[in-house]
């Protein structure tokens, strides 16, 4: 019932652009989208509540697709401050999150 | 930006030790997590709580117990602690605990049990 992510690791230098995919084999209401950088706490980056919902963080923005079952994170002109793992996470009833399997993102100079 | 701690950061103990794990958050949130991840991995639900008194199991299956007597306060405890527990734990609050709304994380306990 996790949401699988794709790809799993992805490496970018300064500049690159990227994109996370978040796929769920049931419906989707919601989708979360975290960022966590080594030995930290996720941080919260941005919710997106209906489909066809686009939604836009600095560089980061994101797509939902409620027919499609899936989201999409969008990173632009990548920083350093980018590296992190990125997680979404979808409804699991009970108003809990199932996380996805993560994506290791990592910009070098 | 986020009231929500967690102690201790780091926690190195042996077999068969009780332990508790300590989650407050002073946002005044009535919903209340803990996660288990293991390096590297995702983040599994074990326990999840409503408010004062109320608790529930998560999706991963765990030995440990929780308890909510206060709404700040999400302890979590370990009777025995074996080295399979060795993990992050990680505790998270929302407003209302509707999947609508963000969560707000702790920077979790890295728990090695030897």
């Amino acid at each position: 019932q996790q949401p699988v992510q794709s790809p799993q690791a992805v490496i970018l230098r300064e500049g690159e652009d990227a994109v996370i995919n978040c796929s769920s084999s049931k419906a989707l209401y919601s989708v979360h989208w975290y960022r966590q950088k080594h030995g930290e706490a996720p941080v919260f980056l941005m919710i997106l509540l209906k489909g066809g919902e686009q939604k836009g963080h600095e560089k980061i923005s994101a797509s939902f697709n409620e027919k499609k079952q899936q989201s999409s994170l969008y990173l632009t002109a990548s920083q350093l401050s980018y590296s992190g793992t990125y997680f979404c996470g979808t409804e699991a009833g009970a108003n809990n999150l199932f996380f996805g399997t993560g994506t290791r993102l990592t910009v070098i100079p | 930006e986020a009231d929500i701690y967690q102690t201790p950061r780091y926690l190195v103990i042996g077999t068969g030790k009780k332990i508790t794990l300590e989650c407050s958050q002073t946002m005044g949130h009535d919903k209340m997590y803990w996660y288990q991840q293991d390096p590297g991995m995702e983040l599994h639900l074990i326990h999840y709580s409503y408010g004062v008194n109320s608790t529930e199991k998560g999706d991963l299956s765990s030995e440990s117990t929780v308890s909510r007597i206060r709404t700040e306060h999400f302890p979590l405890t370990l009777e025995s602690a074996r080295p399979s527990h060795t993990s992050q734990y990680l505790c998270a609050s929302s407003e209302l605990g509707s999947t609508n709304e963000k969560l707000f994380f702790g920077s979790g306990t890295q728990l090695s049990v030897l």
